[in-house]
């Protein structure tokens, strides 16, 4: 069975532009979160959804939005890219239920320049 | 807000040696306290965890400790070997049926010399 699945694996954007990172989470998993880790640090939350809806946001602008498909994938958007932004975006999938393990997938390395 | 703080940011051990990480979380509602190893291009992978009905666990040469009073958890690692050389980070969560979010500690680095 796969694991968390992410694509791209690297992607340089340029100031200003927007990128989609996508996420598809283990068989059977209908929660995804998203994290950003920037060089250096641990991983921030960005944002959680099960079956389909959000159900926690972390401490970032607007210019991140995110969606669950039916399938239970997933999508980050970034609009309005800056040079902060660059950084490991992981994804990570889990059943649903105390006692269950999150497993994060291999991340997308953004850099913008 | 919620937060978790984590030390020391390095560590270096001799072979053989033990390593002890300290972790404090802010939010006293948090019941779940993973732990992961994240080596330099990987992802973080899980190594161990405790919840908050629990004082301690053991996994062979990794053991965690919780100190719900405290709000401190801590990881010790013994008999430490070069493989364990790694960036360790600590997490807290409120563990919930449908909602979950990890908040991670800045993370340790490990050296572990031959």
């Amino acid at each position: 069975d796969a694991g968390v699945t992410q694509s791209p694996t690297h992607l340089i954007k340029t100031r200003g532009q927007h990128v989609t990172l996508r996420c598809s989470p283990i068989s059977g998993h209908k929660s995804v979160s998203w994290y950003q880790q920037v060089l250096g640090q641990g991983p921030q939350f960005i944002f959680q959804y099960y079956e389909k809806e959000e159900r926690g946001r972390g401490n970032f602008p607007d210019r991140f939005s995110a969606r669950q498909f039916p399938n239970y994938s997933s999508e980050l958007n970034v609009n309005a890219l800056l040079l902060g932004d660059s950084a490991l975006y992981l994804c990570a999938s889990r059943l649903p239920g105390q006692g269950s393990e999150q497993y994060f997938g291999p991340g997308t390395r953004l850099t913008v320049t | 807000g919620e937060n978790v703080e984590q030390h020391p940011s390095t560590l270096s051990v001799q072979e053989g040696d033990s390593a002890v990480i300290k972790c404090t979380y802010s939010d006293s509602a948090s019941n779940y306290f993973p732990w992961y190893k994240q080596e330099l291009g990987k992802r973080p992978q899980l190594i161990i965890d405790i919840r908050s009905n629990v004082g301690e666990k053991k996994d062979q040469r990794i053991a965690v400790t919780l100190n719900k009073t405290a709000k401190h958890f801590s990881l010790h690692i013994t008999e430490t070997q070069p493989e364990d050389s790694a960036v360790y980070f600590c997490a807290a969560s409120k563990e919930m049926d449908s909602s979950y979010k990890l908040i991670f500690g800045s993370g340790t680095r490990l050296l572990v010399r031959p």
